[in-house]
């Protein structure tokens, strides 16, 4: 079955910290995983898309990285900032037919002062 | 400036009284879906539009309907609202070629009581 996992649920961290957000998947056969950004009451905004070739890529702040070995991918974020408050979702996309996506249910992200 | 627009943005109605929500985009794409939102849950989708007057059932299409009359509209339809469709619902549109990125509109949050 395919499926994407993410960990942790939700995370508070201070302001101007690190964080690394994890994302576990399931899909086959792949065709590139995405990370979104969705802040409350937004649509989702793409924050970076990788293919099976790419290791890792960079948005900013934000860097995703892929294994597509062990099919993980994660998200850290530098120097955290008050509006990286959001929620922070991992997708992947089926490879073939029409554009399939596997969504995770997110990270919920709060960044404090 | 390229979007996805969805309205009525906030809906609260009563269980089955019919109620459409529309989606439309600029950006002359041919494929456009509906996902929906739930807590704990990653976006699901409803429906999908691979071009006008060609429509398909996503993974949660029961109790919903769509129509692709027009390239740049796709409404979602609900004939009969029940309390179980109380939801955040998203439109999306998406270019084609790879990596076949999706841009959401900013969603409808919908009550039925």
């Amino acid at each position: 079955k395919n499926q994407v996992e993410q960990s942790p649920q939700s995370l508070i961290i201070l302001e101007g910290k690190n964080c690394t957000l994890q994302c576990n998947y399931t899909v086959s056969p792949f065709s590139n995983l995405r990370w979104y950004k969705q802040d409350t009451g937004r649509g989702p905004v793409s924050l970076t898309i990788m293919t099976f070739s790419e290791n890792t890529k960079s948005n900013g702040r934000y860097t995703a990285t892929l294994d597509a070995d062990t099919k993980q991918s994660s998200l850290h974020i530098t120097a955290s900032q008050l509006s990286d408050s959001a929620s922070y979702i991992c997708v992947v996309r089926v490879s073939g037919g029409y554009n399939k996506l596997i969504f995770g249910a997110g990270t919920r992200l709060a960044v404090h002062p | 400036e390229a979007q996805v627009t969805q309205n009525p943005r906030y809906l609260i109605t009563v269980t089955g009284k019919k109620l459409t929500v529309t989606c439309s985009q600029n950006m002359n794409h041919e494929y456009m879906s509906w996902y929906r939102q739930d807590p704990g849950l990653g976006l699901r989708q409803i429906y999908y539009s691979m071009n006008v007057e060609v429509t398909d059932k996503g993974d949660v299409p029961e109790g919903y309907k769509v129509s692709r009359k027009e390239k740049r509209n796709f409404p979602l339809i609900l004939e009969s609202p029940s309390p179980n469709q109380t939801s955040l619902y998203f439109c999306a549109s998406t270019p084609p070629g790879l990596p076949y990125e999706q841009y959401f509109g900013p969603g409808t949050r919908l009550t039925v009581t």
